[in-house]
């Protein structure tokens, strides 16, 4: 099945360092969103955008909807040790009655305090 | 309200063995989804729901099934695991369908030996 690409895998960085993630699809979406999982936890929510040049923020989360309807990415400034955990990007797409998720494999972060 | 809940929370199968997992939310949502979630893979769709009596495939159903007999449940079946199966399956509900007022749950890891 299609996956989106999400780069990096996985960063280590040192607490208060800014952090950028991106993911980018070969298939157009009409909403890009960005989730958070802890260990043991499902995915939780960070923000959603709708439309395309869309810039959003959530606190320190910034996240921006690729003109192309392509792409998207996700920006954290100043990493706090809480915001270890896997981030997820994934695409919704209506097909068959429904809004389908198709999700990337996920950025791991560490944050270094 | 203790929104999205998943039971067991591990399980350990032979293969070939049958079993169930549960997933209930109490939130009267009309929609809801089973992911399943591999090493380095982003969250994939097996089957959802679009309300009680309504179910359909999602991108990875091989293997699976599903019913949906109230609004408040929606178990997910092995018939026959195999070691392929191993993963940690998450349940969502949504009053919209839309993923931006999806919830998910804890999660069940299941290793099919």
């Amino acid at each position: 099945g299609q996956q989106l690409n999400q780069s990096p895998q996985s960063m280590f960085i040192q607490e208060g360092e800014d952090v950028s993630m991106n993911c980018t699809s070969s298939s157009i979406f009409n909403t890009w969103l960005w989730y958070k999982q802890d260990p043991g936890e499902g995915p939780v929510l960070l923000i959603a955008l709708y439309k395309a040049g869309e810039l959003t923020s959530n606190g320190r989360l910034t996240a921006q909807f690729g003109i192309t309807r392509k792409d998207s990415f996700l920006n954290i400034s100043a990493s706090i040790p809480s915001d270890v955990g896997i981030y997820f990007c994934a695409g919704q797409r209506f097909s068959g009655g429904y809004n389908k998720l198709i999700f990337g494999a996920g950025t791991r972060l560490a944050v270094h305090p | 309200n203790a929104g999205v809940t998943q039971t067991p929370k591990f399980q350990v199968l032979k293969t070939g063995q049958s079993m169930t997992l549960q997933c209930a939310q109490d939130m009267n949502h009309e929609y809801m989804s089973w992911y399943r979630q591999d090493p380095g893979m982003g969250l994939r769709l097996i089957h959802y729901s679009v309300g009680a009596g309504i179910t359909d495939q999602g991108e990875v159903p091989n293997g699976y099934n599903v019913s949906r007999s109230t609004t408040e449940d929606f178990p997910l079946r092995l018939l026959s695991a195999a070691p392929s199966q191993t993963s940690v399956y998450f349940c969502a509900s949504s009053w919209s369908g839309r993923a931006d007022t999806q919830y998910f749950g804890p999660g069940t890891r299941l290793t099919v030996l």
